[in-house]
């Protein structure tokens, strides 16, 4: 069965750069969901998407914006890179976000360093 | 504030033992309740989901029961195996809090042969 695709599943970055990371839903899922867990840590939410409308924010820091497109693809993007933004970024889909009960589904992340 | 809290944050056990993982949350109002794994530097794996109407869920060698009332949910593992040696993380998703989940600090799991 189709997964959650991140990409990249590695990104070295320096100080003050930009990253990017993408996300591609499973097939005919509608939400996307962003998550960050630092080392040692439980993941933490940032943001997500519901049919290309943002549904929810949460720890997202002003430097980081994300948007879900027409193919429900969704993209991170972070600005102003710090060290402490050197996390692993989790991908969710499901299908529906409002009302009960769906299933979270997490794609393997993205393992950003920044340097 | 809407916390889970699981203990305890590690444990070890000999293979082939019968073991159960603890999560608690502080608000009884939950959509569903998800149990995940992860390996060390992985993604996260979701085991079972249990929606806030049920009362546990089954697969494998895996039952989750989950408690409203008393904001707790337990993750029984039968026969514990070395491959179940992993970081288990449950997961709640509140009726007042969108479609976030908002996640236990784990239970390192490590089962010795």
């Amino acid at each position: 069965a189709a997964g959650v695709i991140q990409s990249p599943r590695h990104l070295i970055k320096e100080k003050r750069e930009t990253a990017t990371l993408k996300c591609y839903p499973i097939p005919r899922h509608d939400t996307v969901y962003w998550y960050q867990q630092g080392p040692g840590q439980d993941p933490q939410f940032l943001i997500s998407f519901y049919e290309k409308m943002q549904s929810d924010k949460g720890s997202i820091p002003d430097r980081f914006s994300a948007q879900q497109f027409s193919d429900y693809h969704s993209e991170l993007n972070m600005s102003s890179l710090e060290l402490g933004d050197s996390a692993l970024y989790f991908c969710a889909s499901s299908l529906g976000a409002l009302g009960r009960g769906y299933e979270q589904y997490f794609g393997p992340g993205t393992r950003l360093t920044v340097t | 504030k809407q916390e889970v809290t699981q203990i305890p944050a590690a444990l070890s056990v000999p293979e082939g033992e019968n073991l159960v993982l603890n999560c608690s949350f502080t608000d009884s109002a939950i959509y569903n309740l998800q149990w995940f794994r992860q390996d060390p530097g992985k993604g996260l794996t979701s085991l079972l989901l249990i929606q806030s109407s049920q009362r546990e869920q089954t697969s494998g060698r895996l039952n989750a029961s989950l408690d409203k009332s008393s904001g707790r949910s337990t993750l029984y593992i039968a026969a514990s195996q070395p491959g179940d040696s992993a970081t288990y993380l449950c997961a709640v998703r509140w009726e007042t809090s969108g479609s976030r989940l908002t996640f236990g600090e784990g239970t390192q799991l490590t089962v010795n042969p």
